[in-house]
């Protein structure tokens, strides 16, 4: 089992530009959930997809926006990148759109210069 | 405002002595409570968690954490730390499908 998986694993960018982030669950999971962690800071909820919607959403701009496809992965998109959106970006998936037993990926480190 | 607060932004212990990290919330009911760990450039790994029953709770690699309904803590231990205990900690809650992380504590060990 290959668990989470994200890519790329680490990608610089300028700013206002457009970034897509990858994602693909546990096998068996059907739910990802987004987080944004910035250096020196706990991951923060961005966003939870299941059965390709998305299903809950954190306190971020329009800016960020995701998709799910039908085998489960994920996307994450980032329009009109910000200095302050340089991160690492956390996939989580679960069975199930509970956090009880969410599986982390190693992340994708942004840089927006 | 709902909040969890990890009290200790770096913590230092020498290898094979014990460890506590503290974690405190402030919500109106209890939530459900985890900690994760994460080393450098890693993803976060799932320690332990709580929702409900007894409030000493055991989890993987020798860690446990008791929850305290009357100081509104969750607080992780270790009772003999290990050199590959180096790493960042985090409590995370969860009321209501709002999931919430601590700042973390940076653990480091000394030989």
């Amino acid at each position: 089992d290959a668990g989470v998986t994200q890519s790329p694993t680490h990608l610089i960018k300028t700013r206002g530009q457009q970034v897509t982030l990858r994602c693909s669950p546990k096998s068996g999971h059907d739910t990802v959930s987004w987080y944004q962690q910035a250096l020196g800071q706990g991951p923060q909820f961005i966003f939870q997809y299941y059965e390709e919607e998305e299903r809950q959403r954190g306190n971020f701009p329009d800016r960020f926006s995701g998709h799910q496809f039908p085998n489960y992965s994920s996307e994450l998109n980032v329009n009109a990148l910000l200095l302050g959106d340089s991160a690492l970006y956390l996939c989580a998936s679960t069975p199930g759109t509970t956090y009880y037993e969410q599986y982390f990926g190693p992340g994708t480190r942004l840089t927006v210069t | 405002a709902q909040s969890v607060t990890q009290p200790d932004i770096h913590i230092t212990v020498s290898e094979g002595a014990s460890l506590e990290l503290r974690c405190n919330y402030s919500y109106g009911a209890t939530p459900y409570l985890f900690w994760y760990v994460q080393s450098p450039g890693q993803g976060l790994q799932l320690l332990l968690k709580y929702f409900s029953g007894d409030t000493l709770v055991q989890g993987i690699k020798g860690f446990e954490a008791e929850f305290k309904r009357s100081q509104s803590s969750f607080n992780l231990r270790k009772p003999s730390v290990h050199w590959s205990d180096a790493a960042e900690y985090f409590c995370a809650v969860v009321l209501r499908d709002d999931m919430r992380f601590g700042a973390g504590t940076r653990l480091t060990v000394k030989p």
